[in-house]
């Protein structure tokens, strides 16, 4: 199994800064088949990015991915109050298709 | 528009069974992995399994294999995630999801169905 680690597990932030979220992987993940989840708190996740880098339809150009191999990050530019969520990183290559435990943003 | 709409709560005792379903529309049910992804209280995301309608083809996470069961009725475009005998321990909410040309990328969510096992 593919264990991923995100980090920090929590952040305490304000809107309008910008924050990376990282994502590792214990074994390198190919293709970069790795995506990015928002879930608001009640809500299903929806998802973010794939790819490591494709905004899925409808993500605002604020939210961007990058990486390769083991190590992962999704940026957010310019926090907007609805962005305080849980993000979670996943990769969907191999069996089983694996989260990360998830980073949450808090509004300081 | 593709919707996976999920039954609703449900409150369970320990050693009952249940089997919670969600219906697709919007798409071509029979040619898209379904599966369903757990979320304990407080937790984070873990795929149980997922099946291809065509077929019925299924596969389950380690974690999940023989502990759930998941089936499909394509009949009525309907994906179903059942337990035989339920524990404390599978109190979560479950959502059902579809991927696309990645079965495993997950574009679609169900709203999710609340079980709640207690005596």
């Amino acid at each position: 199994e593919n264990v991923l680690t995100q980090s920090p597990g929590t952040l305490s932030l304000s809107p309008g800064e910008r924050i990376t979220l990282s994502c590792r992987a214990r074994q390198s993940i190919s293709s970069n088949l790795v995506a990015w989840y928002q879930q608001n708190t009640g809500q299903a996740p929806r998802l973010l990015i794939y790819g490591a880098s494709i905004r899925a339809t409808g993500i605002p150009d604020r939210f961007s991915g990058s990486g390769s191999g083991t190590d992962f990050t999704l940026t957010i530019s310019r926090l907007e109050p609805e962005d305080f969520a849980v993000y979670y990183c996943q990769h969907y290559g191999d069996s089983p298709y694996t989260f990360g435990q998830g980073t949450k943003l808090e509004i300081k | 528009e593709v919707q996976l709409v999920q039954s609703g709560a449900e409150v369970k005792k320990p050693g009952e069974s249940l089997k919670i379903s969600c219906k697709g529309s919007g798409y071509s049910f029979i040619t898209q992995w379904i599966g369903w992804v757990r979320q304990m209280p407080g937790k984070g995301l873990e795929w149980m399994g997922s099946i291809y309608p065509t077929d019925s083809e299924t596969k389950y996470s380690p974690s999940f294999q023989g502990q759930v069961t998941i089936s499909v009725d394509k009949s009525i475009t309907t994906a179903y995630l059942q337990w035989n005998s339920l524990k404390a321990s599978d109190t979560a909410m479950y959502y059902c999801v579809r991927g696309g040309y990645y079965p495993y990328l997950f574009h679609y969510w169900g709203q999710g169905s609340l079980v709640t096992v207690s005596s």
